[in-house]
């Protein structure tokens, strides 16, 4: 069975620049989550979806973050522009609605602004 | 306070030994309570459930504390492949579906 599925694997730009993530969730998970990743601050939500709509962005550093879930086959996150700060390993996850349900996470996209 | 404290070790423990530690939450109405497990530089994989008259799988035994609200982990019998870091994870009732994790535990296993 196919998991979560993030692309890319690596991305590197320089500053300023507009970044794209994207994530397939696995099939018939309802729920998406966008995390990141530091040495410094662990694992962050960021924002997360419930039958495509946000329920919960608190986690969104700025307004230069951005998040959609146009279906319920695929997300993205935006950052325009970027820093140099937003550098960390961005993971998505998916779940079945409900709070006993475990996330399962893609690989993640390492992400570096230079 | 944050919300999921943990221990952050490392922890190191010879092969062939059992190593325990605990994670503490905050929110007192917690409903549901995970043992994710991150290997260096990958992504978080589910290794267990945590339920109300604990748990095992193989090697592994997670109990939940609810009057003093932490849960625990023990690995008996480690091995070489256990070394990771082992990340505590909560579902407050007020965020149904919201995961919060705690930052880790390391755990080292050494030959």
């Amino acid at each position: 069975d196919a998991g979560v599925i993030q692309s890319p694997r690596h991305e590197v730009t320089e500053m300023g620049q507009e970044v794209t993530l994207r994530c397939k969730p696995i099939s018939g998970h309802n729920s998406l989550f966008w995390y990141r990743q530091t040495m410094m601050r662990g694992l962050e939500l960021l924002i997360y979806f419930n039958n495509n709509v946000p329920i919960d962005d608190s986690g969104m550093p700025e307004d230069r973050f951005s998040a959609k879930m146009p279906n319920a086959s695929f997300s993205t996150l935006k950052i325009q522009p970027s820093e140099p700060r937003d550098s960390a390993v961005y993971f998505c996850a998916s779940s079945l609605t409900g709070g006993n349900q475990p996330q399962h996470f893609g690989d993640g996209t390492r992400l570096s602004i230079l | 306070r944050k919300e999921v404290e943990q221990d952050p070790g490392p922890f190191n423990v010879p092969e062939g030994a059992t190593v325990a530690f605990n994670c503490t939450y905050s929110n007192s109405a917690s409903q549901s309570f995970f043992w994710y497990r991150q290997d260096c530089r990958k992504e978080p994989k589910l290794l267990m459930s945590v339920y109300s008259s604990g748990n095992e799988d193989g090697r592994f035994t997670a109990q939940l504390n609810r009057a003093s609200q932490y849960i625990s982990l023990l690995i008996r019998d480690s091995k070489l492949s256990d070394s990771a870091t082992y990340l505590c994870v909560v579902t407050p009732t007020d965020s149904w579906g919201k995961l919060q994790f705690g930052a880790g535990t390391q755990v080292v296993v050494t030959p």
